[in-house]
C-alpha cells in the first residue's frame, strides 16, 4: 500500500543552525500533510500543516515545503534550539474515501547540541 | 481545557487478560481515533470514530474493540491481551468534519503484555 517515509532517520545539528527534515510520500492522491514533533514520553504535537494546493507555508521558526512533482515534503527549522530535540514525523491524508486516516512516517530523530 | 486525556499511563497485563484503555477529550471534537506506536513502525491506526455511535476499523484493528457512546469518550478494549499488543497507545481527536485539520494527541498509555 501507499506509505510515507523519511530519508534520514537521525539528524544532529548545532544550536543556532538551521535544520531540514525530509519526507518522501508515494500516494499522489494525498491532499493534506502534517508535521508532528514528539518528545520523549509525550504524544505527537502538531507543528505545521500544508494542503496540496500550496507549495510553501511558514509558521514561527518553521517552514514546510511541498514538491508534488517529486512527492517530497520538508520541514525547515530556523535557529534550532536544544528544545527542538525530538522525533519529527510527517503524515499524509490520502483524501477521497480515506477520510481522516492519516498515514505516518517512521520519524526522524533531531538532536540539537548546545 | 485539558485536551485529550488518556488513562492509565502505564499498564502491565498477563496474556489472556482483558482491559480498557480510556480516552476523553473536552474539545467537543467529533472525530476520535486510536493509534499504536511501535519502534520502526511509526503510528498505525487501530480504530476511529467520526461521531457518537459511529466507529470504523483502521489499519490494525484485530484484537481491539471500540465504542463511542458519547462525544467525549472513546475507550479501547483489549478482550484477550497478547504479547504482540505490547506497545504505546495514543488517542487522538480532531474538530469538525473536514479531514484537513490536525489531530490532537494524548500523552499515551504504555502497555506491556507478558
Amino acid at each position: 500500500g501507499e506509505s510515507v517515509g523519511l530519508h534520514l532517520p537521525t539528524l544532529s545539528v548545532q544550536e543556532g543552525d538551521n535544520s531540514i527534515i525530509n519526507c518522501a510520500y508515494s500516494n499522489s492522491a494525498s491532499d493534506y500533510f502534517i508535521w508532528y514533533k514528539q518528545e520523549s514520553g509525550k504524544g505527537p504535537q502538531f507543528i505545521i500543516d500544508i494542503r496540496s494546493n500550496m507549495d510553501k507555508r511558514q509558521g514561527q521558526r518553521v517552514t514546510v515545503l511541498l514538491n508534488k512533482t517529486v512527492k517530497h515534503l520538508s520541514l525547515q527549522i530556523a535557529a534550532t534550539q536544544p528544545g527542538d530535540s525530538a522525533v519529527y514525523f510527517c503524515a499524509e491524508n490520502a483524501g477521497g474515501t480515506s477520510y481522516g486516516k492519516l498515514t505516518f512516517g517512521q520519524g526522524t530523530i533531531l538532536t540539537v547540541h548546545p | 481545557n485539558a485536551g485529550v486525556t488518556q488513562t492509565p499511563k502505564f499498564q502491565v497485563l498477563k496474556t489472556g487478560q482483558s482491559m480498557t484503555l480510556q480516552c476523553a477529550q473536552d474539545m467537543n471534537h467529533e472525530y476520535m481515533s486510536w493509534y499504536r506506536q511501535d519502534p520502526g513502525m511509526g503510528l498505525r491506526l487501530i480504530h476511529y470514530s467520526v461521531g457518537a455511535g459511529i466507529t470504523d476499523q483502521g489499519e490494525v484493528p484485530n484484537g481491539y474493540n471500540v465504542s463511542r457512546s458519547t462525544t467525549e469518550d472513546f475507550p479501547l478494549r483489549l478482550l484477550s491481551a497478547a504479547p504482540s499488543q505490547t506497545s504505546v497507545y495514543f488517542c487522538a481527536s480532531r474538530g469538525g468534519t473536514a479531514p484537513n485539520s490536525p489531530l490532537h494527541f494524548g500523552n499515551g498509555t504504555r502497555l506491556t503484555v507478558t
